[in-house]
């Protein structure tokens, strides 16, 4: 079985200041790990994906994250917040990547940016 | 390419009332997925379908049916609407395990 975590429901940062969402997950086999992001009333955009191929990802609009096996995490991660990034970010765990396969989501983070 | 497609994208139904939600993709994807999202919740699957002719129970299918059409279409249908299913609904198709997003649906039962 397969779980996801994230670590506040609510973050308020500074525009310009630093973004990090936390997610942690539970997975019995090797994880494919997903962030996505979601504007009002839109549906989820893709920001990144883990596969394994390097530890460090980066995604777009200046988005990354890292995963970190040991503490079975992949937090999101952002230098410089901008007021663009106000919406809410979904972390997600896969059970494989063959036809059918299915994701877990967490509950989700609301990210507010301050002028 | 349009992607995911859904229609409607919002609906008010009454209690009992039944209807479909439509969902469409042009990528070629061998699977697609129902999802309703409710607040603090995150998105809950409610049936998937991995390749033309098969379609399978998610966590949250109770009310639900599914119709795989044909590669590009899977509706949703609400035989019987509760309040309960009070929701928004996007649809997604996968490649290699990454899923893609339609638009969403807003229902309301009343």
């Amino acid at each position: 079985a397969q779980s996801v975590t994230q670590l506040g429901s609510h973050v308020s940062v500074s525009e310009g200041a630093l973004v990090l969402l936390r997610c942690n997950y539970s997975s019995s086999v090797p994880p494919y790990l997903f962030w996505y992001v979601q504007y009002p009333n839109q549906g989820l955009q893709l920001l990144l994906k883990y596969t394994s191929a390097a530890t460090l990802v980066k995604g777009i609009n200046g988005f990354e994250a890292e995963f970190k096996k040991s503490e079975t995490s992949f937090h999101l991660t952002k230098p410089s917040a901008h007021m663009s990034d106000a919406a809410e970010y979904f972390c997600a765990v896969s059970d494989g990547e063959t036809s059918g396969s299915r994701l877990t989501f967490g509950e989700g983070t609301q990210l507010t940016v301050n002028p | 390419n349009a992607g995911v497609t859904q229609t409607p994208k919002f609906q008010v139904l009454k209690t009992g009332q039944s209807m479909t939600l439509q969902c469409a993709q042009d990528m070629n994807h061998n699977s697609m997925y129902w999802y309703r999202q409710d607040p603090g919740m995150g998105l809950r699957l409610i049936y998937y379908s991995a390749s033309e002719g098969t379609t399978d129970k998610g966590e949250v299918p109770n009310g639900y049916n599914v119709s795989r059409l044909n590669k590009r279409e899977f509706s949703l249908r609400l035989e019987s609407a509760a309040p309960s299913q009070t929701s928004v609904y996007f649809c997604a198709s996968s490649e290699s395990g990454t899923q893609y997003f339609g638009p969403g649906t807003r229902l309301l039962v009343l």
